[in-house]
């Protein structure tokens, strides 16, 4: 049973075209977090979530925003994407102080 | 078996045999020690952790050793067999900032045939 869900699995967007991605998780985990991914590298954090609680990284672009609504969903909206935004982008989740499980990633390619 | 002293980037593992990754961290105030498994296409796959207080973890067919001592991390995946194929990540967290994960580079394991 799919514990970290992610849709779409692939994203095709225009150079510019605002696009989001979306998370959902049945583990009623706590912290939600968001990673990008490029090609041979280790998953960079982006944010996370703790509960209500927006923690940005410092190196984290103004053109990557999220949001919670709920416990269960969490989205990724990259306002003007650019080809440099081209990853796969890893949605995680963990209690509060327990293993991260991550979903299957969403393929960002931007034209 | 085969095993890397250093980490290096790739690994190729003879189908059977026994394979260790290696991990180097720096924070000797790091208190909790993951591995994932990151096959082509897909996100990482938590395998086995360990936390500061102990310095050796088993589970199915893996092994975790953790050497506070050099700060060095290592998987020992017994009779590696071709789904054992991907990259190998080792993540550790330090209190109070536990709930972010500190990635090290990744090594890619082939399993020849």
């Amino acid at each position: 049973d799919a514990m970290v869900i992610q849709n779409p699995r692939y994203q095709v967007t225009q150079f510019g075209k605002p696009v989001t991605l979306s998370c959902s998780q049945t583990l009623n985990h706590n912290v939600m977090y968001w990673y990008q991914q490029k090609s041979s590298q280790a998953p960079k954090l982006l944010f996370h979530y703790y509960d209500k609680d927006f923690n940005n990284e410092a190196d984290t672009p103004d053109n990557f925003q999220s949001r919670r609504p709920n416990t269960s969903f969490c989205f990724l909206d990259i306002r003007s994407p650019g080809l440099g935004d081209a990853a796969m982008y890893l949605c995680a989740t963990s209690g509060r102080r327990e293993t991260q499980y991550f979903g299957p990633g969403t393929r960002l390619l931007v034209l | 078996g085969e095993s890397v002293g250093l980490h290096l980037p790739t690994l190729s593992v003879q189908e059977g045999d026994n394979s260790i990754i290696n991990c180097a961290y720096s924070n000797s105030a790091s208190d909790y020690f993951i591995w994932y498994k990151q096959e082509s296409g897909k996100g990482p796959q938590f395998i086995i952790d360990i936390r500061s207080n102990m310095d050796k973890r088993q589970g199915q067919r893996v092994t975790v050793l953790l050497n506070k001592t050099v700060k060095h991390l290592s998987l020992q995946i017994a009779a590696t067999q071709p789904g054992d194929s991907a990259v190998y990540f080792c993540a550790e967290t330090t209190f109070p900032n536990d709930y972010k994960l500190s990635f090290g580079a990744g090594t890619t394991v082939t399993v020849r045939a």
